[in-house]
């Protein structure tokens, strides 16, 4: 099956700062991947969705200037949290879609903001 | 506005069967799937459902019913290692996901 890898797995960090976390889809191409938030035993709450070579469209209350979205290539979408708070303490998740209707999701990144 | 509703949890014992229900309130429906998601991991595709009736994968059965925007999963022979949250959702126009609050399941010896 797909698979989809997230990078970094786990990342503290300090209020104030920037942190990247990186999305790869490892052995096909996908035009199109999503970003999802999840506070513990929640459900996902889709964040963005992630086009190839365009700007990404974000869901109502998600701030776009907070959460820096970037599909550069077929295979990668960054996620960026600038400026971070402890309320942006969450998991992240990517999924990565190939053209079916499956949706094929990363390990997610835990970020924790002090 | 979309909405789903599903029980927030379900106990069952090992070899029981049970049954996930999943209603869905939404505008743009393409489809009903199923995830699982074991603590801390990746939610990963169970089944997918365009069309009314039963699909049938396994151990694990899907099914829907568009006219009365209901779905479920029907998981058989139950194991220790199906004790997980499992989510029904939507699939919006460009494959889209609206995901319901999940069902932990706990599966008992």
């Amino acid at each position: 099956g797909a698979v989809v890898s997230q990078h970094p797995s786990r990342v503290i960090c300090k209020s104030g700062t920037s942190v990247k976390i990186e999305c790869r889809s490892l052995d096909f191409q996908a035009t199109t991947m999503f970003w999802y938030r999840q506070f513990p035993k929640k459900s996902l709450m889709l964040m963005a969705t992630s086009n190839e070579g365009s700007k990404a469209t974000y869901e109502q209350g998600v701030e776009k200037d907070k959460f820096l979205i970037n599909h550069a290539s077929l295979t990668l979408s960054t996620l960026t949290v600038t400026s971070a708070h402890p309320e942006d303490s969450s998991f992240y998740i990517c999924s990565a879609q190939s053209g079916s209707y499956e949706q094929y999701f990363g390990p997610g990144t835990r970020l924790t903001v002090t | 506005g979309q909405s789903l509703e599903q029980p927030s949890e379900v106990t069952a014992v090992e070899g029981a069967i049970v049954q996930i229900n999943c209603t869905y309130q939404t505008s743009g429906f393409y489809g009903l799937s199923w995830y699982q998601q074991h603590d801390g991991g990746a939610p990963t595709f169970l089944s997918y459902n365009a069309l009314d009736g039963l699909e049938e994968t396994g151990r694990f059965s899907s099914f829907l019913s568009r006219s009365d925007s209901y779905g479920y999963l029907l998981l058989q022979e139950l194991q220790m290692k199906d004790s997980a949250s499992y989510f029904c959702a939507v699939n919006n126009a460009g494959n889209m996901l609206t995901f319901g609050g999940g069902t932990r399941l706990m599966v008992k010896p």
